[in-house]
């Protein structure tokens, strides 16, 4: 089992609609998850981070956590063209080590 | 932005001689990472830096080596360069207040072994 699964897509949403993605977590004594955006041939850029259960929002984006389910995901809404990118889930496990899933491509189709 | 500045940004070069690819950051802060980007592997660590002269070795070290003397720069080193290191190779940094800091990356260096 790998330690931070995602759904690799591609995942594709009309404009406008909400982008819900997932990731789940093998490390049950996890405490800090991040979600970052990477658009294609430049670096990840840190949109969401979330320590505690329940739901963080900030403008567009609402991360939710499940501690007990070992769950993470994104909502995107009112998705827009230029939320297209590959979405990266990480998990700090240890020291300050972030281990990151794969990756899901989400396509915004006008 | 971060204060993150990876240099060089592209380099080609070949199988069985050395590299380094710097890190510097202008942030001060005390964690500085290494991670190389693959199709079909993600982000996968190096080697980390959690201040000067000390390093620990990531998932994938082998073939690599850093160096770290200074708090802003932060060197990886391959002694003998092989075809399968061609990567994007991200730099990235952290702050310590009591854990749980998220990372901030440089652009990466595109290296290509040929």
């Amino acid at each position: 089992q790998k330690e931070v699964e995602q759904n690799s897509g591609p995942l594709s949403v009309p404009e406008g609609a909400i982008a819900s993605l997932n990731c789940t977590y093998s490390d049950r004594v996890s405490q800090s998850f991040f979600w970052y955006r990477q658009y294609s041939g430049k670096s990840p850029e840190l949109i969401m981070s979330i320590y505690s259960n329940g739901d963080k929002e900030d403008g567009r984006f609402t991360a939710q956590l499940n501690k007990a389910s070992q769950y993470v995901s994104l909502l995107i809404r009112d998705s827009q063209p230029s939320d297209s990118a590959t979405y990266l889930c990480a998990v700090i496990q240890g020291a300050q080590k972030l281990v990151f899933g794969q990756g899901t491509r989400l396509t915004i189709n006008p | 932005d971060a204060g993150i500045t990876q240099s060089p940004r592209h380099k080609v070069t070949e199988t069985g001689t050395p590299v380094t690819l710097r890190c510097h950051q202008t942030e001060n802060h005390r964690y500085m990472y290494w991670y190389r980007q693959d199709p079909g592997h993600g982000l996968r660590l190096i080697h980390y830096s959690y201040g000067v002269k000390d390093t620990d070795k990531g998932e994938v070290s082998d073939g690599y080596s850093v160096s770290r003397s200074k708090t802003e720069d932060f060197l990886l080193t391959l002694e003998s360069a092989t075809s399968s290191q061609t990567s994007v190779y991200f730099c990235a940094i952290s702050e310590w207040e009591g854990g749980g800091q998220p990372q901030h990356f440089g652009d990466g260096t595109r290296l290509s072994i040929l």
